[in-house]
C-alpha cells in the first residue's frame, strides 16, 4: 500500500529565504505526482502537477521535481513571502488519479 | 467561473441521523472524489466515481454512501453507521486519467453534536 511522508512537519523561516519542502513515497509505480497549498479552513490549490514521465514542473517561484525511482520529489519556494505561509501537501497520483496524501508541511514566513 | 461548489460550509449532526453533503462541479470532469480530512493527517479517499451511475469504494468507505446520477453532482451520505463522522470532508474532480490537476472544493465541516 503507497504511503507518502512529508519531512518537515512544520517549518518557519524569514521573509526572502529560499526553502525546500520534501515528499517521499514508497511505491514509484505512480501516475502522477502533485504539490497543493492549504490555507486554514479551506480547500486545496493545486500549484503543480509533475507526470510520471517529467522530471521537473515550474511556476513562478515555484519548481517541483519528481524522482520516481527513489521515491521523492521536492518543491522549492524561491525567495519566500508572508503570503507563502499555509500548509503544503504532497499527494501521488494512482490509477483513475486516486490521490494519496502525506500529512503535509506547515509554513510560516516571517515578515 | 468553473469550479466545484460544496455545501453547506457548517454541518452539525446529532447522533444517529444521517446527513446529506452536496458537491457540484462544472468542469465537465468525468471522475468525482469525496476525501475525509482529520486534524494533523493527510487527506484519505472515501468514495470515487469515474462515471456517471458508477462508483467505487475508496480506503475508508464504511459508514459512508454515494449516487453519480448525473455528471455534475456526486453528493455524500454520512450514515449514522459512521463512529467517528467530525471532520472536514472535501470534494474533488479531474479526468480520470492522471494527465490534469484535480481541482478541490472548500470543504463542508461536519461536528457531531
Amino acid at each position: 500500500k503507497q504511503e507518502v511522508t512529508q519531512i518537515p512537519a512544520a517549518l518557519s523561516v524569514p521573509e526572502g529565504e529560499n526553502l525546500v519542502l520534501n515528499c517521499s513515497f514508497t511505491d514509484s509505480a505512480i501516475y502522477n505526482l502533485q504539490w497543493f497549498r492549504q490555507d486554514p479552513g479551506k480547500g486545496l490549490t493545486s500549484l503543480l502537477l509533475i507526470q510520471s514521465s517529467q522530471r521537473e514542473q515550474t511556476s513562478g517561484r515555484l519548481n517541483a521535481s519528481l524522482d520516481k525511482s527513489s521515491g521523492r520529489s521536492t518543491l522549492y519556494i524561491a525567495a519566500s513571502q508572508p503570503g507563502d505561509s499555509a500548509t503544503y501537501l504532497c499527494a501521488v497520483g494512482e490509477y483513475g488519479n486516486k490521490l494519496v496524501f502525506g500529512a503535509g508541511t506547515i509554513l510560516r514566513v516571517k515578515s | 467561473d468553473g469550479g466545484i461548489t460544496q455545501s453547506p460550509k457548517y454541518l452539525f449532526r446529532k447522533e444517529g441521523q444521517n446527513v446529506t453533503l452536496s458537491c457540484e462541479q462544472n468542469l465537465n470532469h468525468d471522475a468525482m472524489y469525496w476525501y475525509r480530512q482529520d486534524p494533523g493527517q493527510g487527506l484519505r479517499l472515501i468514495y470515487y466515481s469515474q462515471i456517471v451511475n458508477d462508483f467505487q469504494k475508496g480506503d475508508i468507505a464504511e459508514g459512508y454512501s454515494v449516487s453519480r446520477e448525473k455528471k455534475e453532482s456526486f453528493p455524500l451520505t454520512v450514515t449514522s453507521a459512521q463512529k467517528n463522522p467530525t471532520a472536514f470532508y472535501l470534494c474533488a474532480s479531474s479526468t480520470p486519467w492522471g494527465n490534469t490537476e484535480a481541482f478541490f472544493g472548500q470543504g463542508t465541516r461536519l461536528t457531531v453534536v
